[in-house]
């Protein structure tokens, strides 16, 4: 099956810095990834889409100039957690359909992020 | 929104015994996927099942698209189906909205 992966797994960080978790499809390309934030025993949440060759499109209530999202390549995805603050810390989980737009999506393994 | 909720939120199994985990959706679907997410976290797909019934080794899933549910059923359970396990349905736009998740825990 299609493989996902993310970088890094794990980040600690301090209040006020900013964190970069990359997203990487790699053996399908994908036009198309998505972000989710995931809170312990909670579900998954959809933050936003990342279109390669555009901008990003985010749900209703994710703010955009925090969470930053750049589609750099059709396998690289990235989020940026700026000026990241204890309440930003959570699991952040990418995604990206099949090849071929397919409606199957295939995950990455996670980032926990742990802001101080 | 497409509402989507699973039952039960919590299930506690004895090794070997059987589940059945249920999926129920508040609008048609063209899509329906099970997924388990392990206790690191990782989200493994187990079915993509917009209707029909699919086995796959000791579980298999369900879908009833015209009643709006579908289920997944583990047979002889082991420790290592411990973990939570969701089902995810797109909404209009595409996106696939999960539900709050079954948590299962198998006891040796």
């Amino acid at each position: 099956g299609a493989v996902v992966s993310q970088h890094p797994s794990r980040v600690i960080c301090k209040s006020g810095t900013s964190v970069k978790i990359e997203c990487r499809s790699l053996d399908f390309q994908a036009t198309t990834m998505f972000w989710y934030r995931q809170f312990p025993k909670q579900s998954l949440m959809l933050m936003a889409t990342s279109n390669e060759g555009s901008k990003a499109t985010y749900e209703q209530g994710v703010e955009k100039d925090k969470f930053l999202i750049n589609h750099a390549s059709l396998t690289l995805s990235t989020l940026t957690v700026t000026s990241a603050h204890p309440e930003d810390s959570s699991f952040y989980i990418c995604s990206a359909p099949s090849a071929g737009g397919g409606e199957t999506q295939y995950f990455g393994p996670g980032t926990r992020l742990l802001v101080l | 929104g497409i509402q989507v909720e699973q039952s039960p939120p919590d299930l506690i199994l004895q090794e070997g015994a059987n589940s059945t985990l249920r999926c129920n959706f508040s609008d048609s679907v063209n899509n329906l996927q099970w997924f388990h997410q392990n206790p690191w976290g990782q989200l493994i797909n187990l079915f993509y099942i917009p209707s029909g019934t699919k086995q796959n080794g000791r579980l298999s899933a369900t879908t009833v698209a015209t009643e709006r549910y579908s289920l997944l059923y583990i047979s002889s359970s082991q420790t290592t189906d411990s973990g939570v396990y969701f089902c995810a349905v797109p909404n209009q736009g595409g996106k696939l909205i999960f539900g709050q998740g079954t948590e299962l825990s198998v006891k040796p």
